[in-house]
């Protein structure tokens, strides 16, 4: 099983809402990523999770709180969002941290803010 | 943060023609280079990594090349065909970074 699923596929939310994006693969990875993509943007990384502990925050706003329960798992909620923040919100992962090893991609859920 | 750039944008091709598209990125504090295909509505999917100079990779008719003393990498489809419509990330990956940082893409469309 190479895939990576992310749920929802589709969200909208209001800006004052609490929602939370899942990602889950069961590859045995041992990095998992949060990247954003916005319209005619390159996917910008968001985080880095090493071993189920974060390792890189690119400086994202803290109504961005990711989470990785176990190495299997990644999710992101979010809270008090702006409509700025209505983009692709893709999920990867790769075997071992810190390596050159292929990153799998999820089809990622379109997020709107309204 | 890496500067990765592509070029063309956008490319239309007929089909059964050979075509390439370029990637660079700076040559320093260089770790590997990534390729990847994003169909519309789907994940994108990896074709190589490639961190050695001189690599070259094939897979099929798509074959990738690698020159990190200059920084450029470049993609060719030979034969192109309808199914490879797509558009073509590369990423780099900087010294001891575990994030990519992608160019904006080349979008392929194979003409009939």
């Amino acid at each position: 099983d190479t895939e990576v699923t992310q749920t929802p596929k589709h969200l909208v939310m209001g800006m004052t809402n609490k929602k939370s994006l899942k990602c889950e693969q069961h590859m045995g990875h041992r990095a998992m990523y949060w990247y954003k993509q916005k319209a005619k943007k390159p996917p910008e990384l968001m985080f880095v999770y090493s071993y189920e502990k974060l390792s890189i925050n690119e400086s994202v706003p803290s109504r961005f709180s990711p989470e990785c329960p176990n190495s299997s798992l990644l999710n992101l909620h979010l809270h008090a969002l702006q409509p700025e923040d209505s983009a692709l919100y893709l999920c990867a992962s790769s075997s071992h941290p810190g390596t050159s090893y292929e990153q799998y991609f999820g089809p990622g859920t379109r997020l709107t803010v309204t | 943060i890496l500067n990765v750039e592509q070029s063309p944008q956008s490319l239309h091709v007929q089909e059964g023609d050979s075509t390439n598209f370029t990637c660079s990125f700076p040559s320093s504090n260089f770790y590997a280079l990534h390729w990847y295909r994003w169909e519309t509505a789907k994940s994108p999917e990896a074709l190589f990594v490639m961190t050695l100079n001189g690599d070259e990779k094939k897979k099929g008719r798509i074959s990738a090349t690698l020159n990190t003393k200059e920084g450029y990498s470049y993609l060719y489809i030979k034969g192109s065909q309808p199914e490879d419509s797509a558009t073509y990330l590369c990423a780099a990956q900087g010294g001891g970074a575990d994030g990519l940082t992608f160019g904006k893409g080349t979008h392929l469309i194979i003409q009939p």
